[in-house]
């Protein structure tokens, strides 16, 4: 069946750092990939996204990668700051338009 | 971006009562909208998709008659837990896809979620 899997333990890093988040797949071929943030009791708020013949993609502080070999996507958010602490989610494109979400890693970045 | 309203944000029912949670895209039609439930320090777990003027599809291993859809508008879903019980104390969100958008480039577009609390 298809799995999903991100960085299993909260990330917890120094402002001014580059945090990276991981997120690995099996047992599907995604068309394309997204990144999500969330916050505590809150829904989940569009970052990014990358479809499967790119291999990179930036915005402003964030970049993502997307390695269909690998199966694998990586999320880098470049001089973190306090404030980009949440749970990031990745999520898989999947016919009909449905989202397969990963469990989310926990960002705490700290002062 | 497009706002996607949900209603209530938080409740609170007795066990064995209904509870409606409303979703509304407030300023984009939504051929689309879809159901998730999420559990503390879990995943978003997709419980169906509602497509305007047709029944919903339900995910494996949801009750179809113990969560009902409704899609009756472009700009509405309503999502009610019928006979509730304790167990189903979660976190409800929806999400809506334009009606113009192509799959590969649209984002999804959340509410902000309902606390569903079943005493």
């Amino acid at each position: 069946s298809q799995k999903i899997e991100q960085n299993s333990e909260a990330l917890n890093i120094q402002e001014g750092k580059t945090a990276t988040l991981t997120c690995n797949y099996t047992n599907y071929s995604p068309a394309y990939l997204q990144w999500y943030r969330q916050d505590p009791g809150r829904g989940p708020v569009f970052l990014l996204l990358i479809r499967e013949n790119e291999k990179e993609k930036r915005k402003e502080r964030l970049k993502v990668t997307f390695d269909t070999t690998l199966k694998q996507s990586l999320f880098h958010i470049t001089a973190s700051q306090p404030a980009d602490s949440a749970t990031y989610l990745c999520a898989l494109g999947a016919e009909g338009g449905k989202l397969i979400f990963g469990q989310g890693t926990e960002l705490s970045v700290k002062p | 971006g497009a706002v996607v309203s949900q209603h209530p944000s938080r409740v609170i029912c007795k066990s064995g009562t209904s509870v409606k949670i409303e979703c509304r895209s407030l300023d984009f039609q939504a051929t689309t909208m879809f159901w998730y439930r999420q559990f503390p320090k879990q995943s978003l777990m997709l419980m169906a998709t509602s497509n305007e003027g047709s029944k919903a599809t339900y995910e494996q291993g949801v009750e179809k008659d113990k969560f009902l859809i409704n899609h009756a508008s472009l700009t509405l879903s309503t999502l009610t837990v019928t006979s509730a019980h304790p167990e189903d104390s979660s976190f409800y969100i929806c999400s809506a896809r334009a009606r113009d958008s192509t799959i590969m480039n649209t984002e999804a577009f959340f509410g902000q979620g309902t606390r569903l609390t079943v005493v």
